[in-house]
């Protein structure tokens, strides 16, 4: 059984520019997670898809922060504008069903903003 | 007092030996309990998951959860170089279905 998948796998962008990442989850997962992990500190949630309808996004930064998740199966996380502090990893998980199941996480992406 | 918290690392053990990793956590209700293990540069990789009270095991890996005194502990017997990594325990909250993560206990196994 194929993976997540997320691209880029790296990105160095500066300050004020936008920056995008794509996931791809497990086939047959209905829920897909955001989530950004800064060095030294565990995962923490941005937005919880299911199917293609958002659960929570309460801890999105709406001003900058965007996701979307067309047709329930690939979604897309984009920054505009970038800022110093986003520099971290944004990983993309999914799980068959809701959080109580096992979740299962991309190769994620390493965000620099400089 | 935070949700998920881990042992201080880092946890240096001998090869063979076995480490062992606890958590605690402050919602009384969850029911859910994951650990996993992240490589340095790597993703998070799903090892164990728990969700009566008792112990799990797999392979070298037995998970421990005891809800009364909300702790989960994962046990690595035999411990390799390969293990050498950070553990994270995740907990599912009650009240949102959140994925709650320690700030994870970073384990070397030296040969």
């Amino acid at each position: 059984e194929a993976g997540v998948a997320q691209s880029p796998r790296y990105k160095i962008i500066e300050k004020r520019q936008s920056v995008a990442f794509w996931c791809n989850p497990i086939s047959g997962h209905a829920t897909l997670y955001w989530y950004q992990q800064i060095l030294g500190q565990g995962p923490k949630l941005l937005i919880q898809f299911q199917n293609n309808g958002v659960v929570d996004d309460s801890q999105l930064p709406k001003d900058r922060f965007s996701a979307e998740r067309l047709k329930g199966v690939d979604s897309t996380l984009k920054i505009q504008p970038a800022k110093l502090e986003d520099s971290a990893v944004y990983l993309c998980a999914s799980s068959y069903r809701g959080p109580s199941y096992e979740q299962y996480f991309g190769p994620g992406t390493r965000l620099t903003v400089t | 007092q935070k949700e998920v918290e881990q042992n201080s690392g880092p946890l240096s053990v001998p090869e063979g030996a076995i480490a062992s990793l606890n958590c605690t956590y402050s919602d009384r209700g969850s029911q859910s309990f994951f650990w996993y293990r992240q490589y340095s540069g790597k993703s998070p990789e799903l090892i164990m998951s728990i969700y009566s009270n008792g112990d799990k095991e797999d392979g070298r890996f037995t998970a421990q959860l005891n809800k009364a005194s909300q702790y989960v502990s994962l046990l690595i017997r035999d411990s390799q170089p390969s293990d050498s990594a950070t553990y994270l325990c995740a907990v599912n909250r009650s009240y949102d279905y959140k994925l709650s993560f320690g700030a994870g206990t970073t384990v070397t196994v030296r040969a």
